[in-house]
């Protein structure tokens, strides 16, 4: 069974720094990958995945993630955050191969952006 | 409806009472999740529900909880005889048939068990 593992619970980053925010899941086998956004009191929202094609993909408030094969990894990252940016960040992973299975979610990265 | 709704968004109940929340998925997505978020824990999957089909039922931690979907829409998590380890935040998402699409999620009911 598919595990994914956010190597950090918190990440405190100064306003307009860039971050990135690590995820690595457990299989190597074809999967389907995402980042998911919960804001201050409210609730998951999709924030960027990976199905196919391109290993970069972006999201329209400027995050991109990068999934790499050989390293099961699947890290967010954004050049400069704003305070808006934030928020709790999961991510979550789904073999491709064995139907519509659940998504398997990391444990989060909370990220706080300071002035 | 234009999101997923759940109700009650909070609820406080004395321990060994059973507690029923209610998930109403958006019309249309034929699968139905629901996840436990407790704090620094993430989301532990639960249940869930894809069209006709027998419900995967693997993540339920007891035979306390359970959970039924009615005319393929309106989803209730029972847990009976309520414990203070079952205080969490409960989510509930539905999305198309097709996982690629992403979930959309409620926000939540957060169960305090006193």
């Amino acid at each position: 069974a598919q595990s994914v593992t956010q190597l950090d619970s918190q990440v405190p980053v100064f306003e307009e720094a860039p971050v990135e925010l690590r995820c690595n899941y457990s299989s190597s086998v074809s999967v389907y990958l995402f980042w998911y956004v919960q804001y201050p009191n409210q609730g998951l929202q999709l924030l960027l995945k990976y199905l196919s094609g391109s290993t970069l993909v972006e999201s329209i408030n400027g995050f991109e993630a990068e999934f790499n094969k050989s390293q099961t990894s699947f890290h967010l990252r954004k050049p400069s955050v704003h305070i808006s940016d934030t928020a709790e960040y999961f991510c979550a992973v789904s073999d491709r191969d064995s139907g519509n299975t659940p998504l398997v979610f990391g444990k989060g990265t909370r990220l706080s952006v300071i002035a | 409806g234009a999101g997923v709704s759940q109700s009650p968004s909070n609820k406080v109940t004395e321990k060994g009472k059973d507690v029923e929340l209610r998930c109403d998925p958006i019309s249309g997505h034929t699968a139905l999740y629901w996840y436990r978020q407790s704090l620094g824990q993430g989301l532990e999957f639960l249940i869930y529900f894809q069209g006709n089909s027998a419900p995967d039922k693997s993540g339920l931690p007891s035979d306390r909880f359970s959970a039924e979907r009615t005319g393929g829409s309106v989803s209730t998590l029972t847990i009976q005889r309520t414990q203070q380890e079952d205080s969490a935040v409960y989510l509930c998402a539905s999305s198309l048939t097709f996982v690629g699409y992403g979930y959309t999620f409620g926000s939540g009911t957060r169960l305090t068990v006193v």
